[in-house]
C-alpha cells in the first residue's frame, strides 16, 4: 500500500530535550516536506527536499533540522525543543511540485512543556 | 512573499445549501491545488488547476482558476454532512516551496 508513515504519532516532551520525528514513504517520490499546522494559520512548510542530499528552508525553519540521506526517509530533528514548537506536524511526499499530488502522513502531535 | 488568503475562515450551513470558498493571492501561481482535511488525518488532494480560466468538476464540487492565475474558488452544490471538513488551497512558490492558505472550516448540518 502506497503510504507516508510518521513516528511517533503523539509525543509529550520537555523543553531542551532533543527529539526526532521520522518520516518514510514507499512511493519513490523525490519531493518531501515537513509542515506544521496551527489553528488559524493553516499548514506552514518547515523544510523541503527536492531529492537526496538536497534540502531547503520553507517558511518557518527556525529551530528545526532535516536530513535526506536516502530517498525514502526525511526525519525532522528538534535539537532543543521549546513550547512554541508545540504543534501538529505533517510529513508529505510527491513526485514533484505544481501539478503533482502531495501525499500526507497521519500527523504527529507534539507537546513541549 | 506569496500569500494565499482563504475566505471565509468558518462556514456553517444546512444540508442542501450551496456555498463558495475563495482562495486569493496578489501573486501569480503556475497551478493551484485544493485539499480536504478531516479531523485527525492529513490533507487529501481534491483537484489541481493549471490553466487560467480553467473549470473542473468533481461531482457536486466545481473548481475554478482565475484568468490571471491569482485566485481560485470552490463551489459546492447541495452540500451534505459528508462534505464537512477543512478545505485548503495550495500553490507552488518561486523556490519550489509549497504555500497553503489558512483554510476554510466547513460544517454542514443535517
Amino acid at each position: 500500500e502506497a503510504q507516508v508513515t510518521q513516528n511517533p504519532r503523539y509525543l509529550i516532551t520537555v523543553t531542551g530535550k532533543k527529539l526526532t520525528v521520522t518520516c518514510s514513504q514507499n512511493m519513490n517520490h523525490e519531493y518531501m516536506s515537513w509542515y506544521r499546522q496551527d489553528p488559524g494559520l493553516g499548514l506552514r512548510q518547515i523544510y523541503y527536499s527536492m531529492n537526496v542530499e538536497v534540502t531547503d528552508k520553507g517558511d518557518v525553519p527556525e529551530g528545526y533540522k532535516v536530513s535526506r540521506k536516502e530517498k525514502r526517509n526525511f526525519p525532522l530533528i528538534l535539537e532543543s525543543p521549546s513550547p512554541n514548537q508545540t504543534s501538529l506536524y505533517f510529513c508529505a511526499s510527491s513526485f514533484g511540485t505544481g501539478r503533482y499530488e502531495q501525499y500526507f502522513g497521519p500527523g504527529t502531535r507534539l507537546t513541549v512543556t | 512573499t506569496q500569500l494565499l488568503e482563504q475566505s471565509p475562515q468558518f462556514l456553517s450551513i444546512q444540508e442542501g445549501e450551496n456555498l463558495t470558498v475563495y482562495c486569493n493571492s496578489s501573486s501569480v501561481f503556475s497551478s493551484l491545488q485544493w485539499y480536504r482535511q478531516e479531523p485527525g488525518e492529513g490533507p487529501v488532494l481534491l483537484v489541481t488547476v493549471v490553466t487560467g480560466g480553467e473549470v473542473k468538476k468533481l461531482k457536486r464540487l466545481t473548481f475554478q482558476f482565475g484568468d490571471a492565475r491569482k485566485d481560485s474558488s470552490l463551489h459546492i452544490t447541495a452540500a451534505q454532512p459528508g462534505d464537512t471538513g477543512l478545505y485548503l488551497c495550495a500553490g507552488v512558490g518561486n523556490n519550489n516551496d509549497m504555500r497553503f492558505g489558512a483554510g476554510t472550516r466547513l460544517t454542514v448540518k443535517p
